[in-house]
């Protein structure tokens, strides 16, 4: 299994600022992935984190509001940007290997982040 | 967009009870994972069940998983106060290149002493 870190584990912030999440991972998996839950919500996926280009979001989800940076293959970072009350949650990222055999995935302590 | 559908929503039963859990989805999977939730924390990897699977185990849990209802149980036997969680079933849709995870609603798990 692979085992994921992130920090912070928690922060309140502003309103209008930003705040970067670290992500590292302890092997070279093939994908990395952010996730968001909101309050008392299941988990909505908000981008694939590409090695070395760009991420790919999904709908709802955009570069300039969740830049995203990955690069190797262990090490990943989101960034909210310009937050609002409303991205209050708790972000996690996850990770995977690719192939028949390892097809688990597996998800860092999350950050939970309160914007006032 | 949310693929699976957990019911219970939430689910109280007292220690030493068995808990069972239902998940149906709607697309064909490579595989379905759960996971377990402890208040706001990170989700921890309870176990993956193949398409061409069609019961495992690990533990106290049992998982099944029917292809053809598009649907799979999590039982929990001989319940404890620490199972208290939410739990999560998570479908790997099978679909070319995607191997993203599409997560259900959860079920809230309370163990009563």
């Amino acid at each position: 299994s692979a085992v994921i870190s992130q920090k912070p584990s928690r922060d309140i912030c502003q309103r209008g600022t930003s705040l970067t999440i670290q992500c590292q991972v302890d092997s070279q998996v093939t994908m990395m992935f952010w996730y968001r839950q909101q309050p008392g919500q299941s988990l909505t996926l908000i981008a694939t984190a590409n090695q070395g280009s760009e991420a790919t979001y999904e709908s709802g989800f955009v570069i300039d509001k969740f830049p995203i940076s990955r690069p190797n293959l262990t090490f990943s970072t989101l960034t909210v940007s310009n937050m609002s009350p409303e991205d209050s949650s708790i972000y996690l990222c996850s990770a995977r290997y690719s192939g028949y055999s390892y097809n688990e995935q597996f998800f860092g302590p999350g950050t939970r982040l309160t914007v006032l | 967009s949310q693929q699976g559908e957990e019911d219970p929503q939430a689910l109280s039963i007292q220690e030493g009870e068995n808990a069972t859990m239902n998940c149906s989805y709607k697309t064909s999977i490579n595989n379905l994972q759960w996971y377990r939730q402890n208040s706001g924390r990170g989700l921890v990897h309870l176990i993956l069940i193949r398409s061409n699977e069609r019961e495992k185990h690990s533990g106290r849990l049992r998982v099944t998983l029917d292809t053809s209802k598009k649907s799979s149980s999590l039982l929990i036997t001989a319940s404890r106060a620490a199972d208290t969680a939410s739990y999560f079933c998570a479908t790997d849709p099978l679909i070319q290149g995607a191997q993203k995870l599409v997560f259900g609603q959860g079920t809230r798990l309370t163990i009563n002493p």
